[in-house]
């Protein structure tokens, strides 16, 4: 019930297309869901995230879509860059953020020039 | 303002050693939590400081252990180190005030 479960693995797009990628969640304890971003040999980054009283959320090019009766949550990435290119986590956390983060799989992104 | 910091960049052990990984958190930041981040495993929930208390523990045995200063920094010591503890150890650190776990860029140890 603590699992995240992430997908797909691995996702090739091109310049200037959409990105999406989806969690989903069994504990609905879960109250705080962020995404972060890794390149190689760097620690994840914090991009966005978002609380279930909000359905959606957007920052830039990246959006977090909420659902919460499904227990669901995805990443869009519009007009999606070369510099993108990077594995994407979802995650999920209860009391906030306080608590650890239980996170997805990852998706390993290519953006084709 | 700095970045949550991790010191060394690289530790090589061989079996059975013991070896010590440090975290400096973003000042201000009163909790840090160690993750794990092993190929194929993904990031793996180890322990959280908070005011020098652990509150939590991830599903490790208990040669994973560590400790929080007074001044918030960590420290995270693998004793009797097995091949498999081979993977790269992030720091993060949270303010009270938020919720956001903000990570340093790891340190990857490698078991030989």
């Amino acid at each position: 019930q603590q699992q995240v479960k992430q997908s797909p693995q691995s996702l090739i797009v091109q310049k200037g297309g959409i990105s999406i990628i989806n969690c989903a969640y069994e504990n609905t304890a879960f109250d705080y869901f962020p995404w972060y971003q890794q390149f190689p040999g760097k620690g994840p980054a914090l991009l966005i995230a978002i609380r279930p009283d909000v359905s959606e959320k957007k920052e830039g090019r990246f959006t977090i879509s909420f659902n919460k009766s499904a227990k669901q949550f995805s990443l869009h990435i519009m007009d999606s860059q070369p510099g993108d290119s990077a594995t994407y986590f979802c995650a999920a956390s209860m009391w906030g953020g306080s608590e650890k983060l239980v996170f997805g799989k990852g998706t390993k992104l290519t953006v084709n020039p | 303002e700095a970045g949550v910091t991790q010191s060394p960049t690289h530790l090589i052990k061989t079996r059975g050693q013991q070896a010590t990984l440090r975290c400096s958190p973003i000042s201000g930041h009163t909790s840090v939590y160690w993750y794990q981040q092993a190929l194929g495993l993904g990031l793996q929930f180890l322990l959280w400081y908070d005011e020098g208390e652990e509150r939590n523990r991830g599903n490790f045995p208990p040669r994973f252990s560590g400790r929080q200063f007074p001044n918030y920094s960590s420290e995270l010591n693998v004793n009797a180190l097995e091949l498999e503890d081979s993977a790269l150890y992030l720091c993060a650190s949270r303010s009270d005030r938020g919720d956001e776990q903000f990570f340093g860029p790891g340190t990857r140890l490698t078991v030989l």
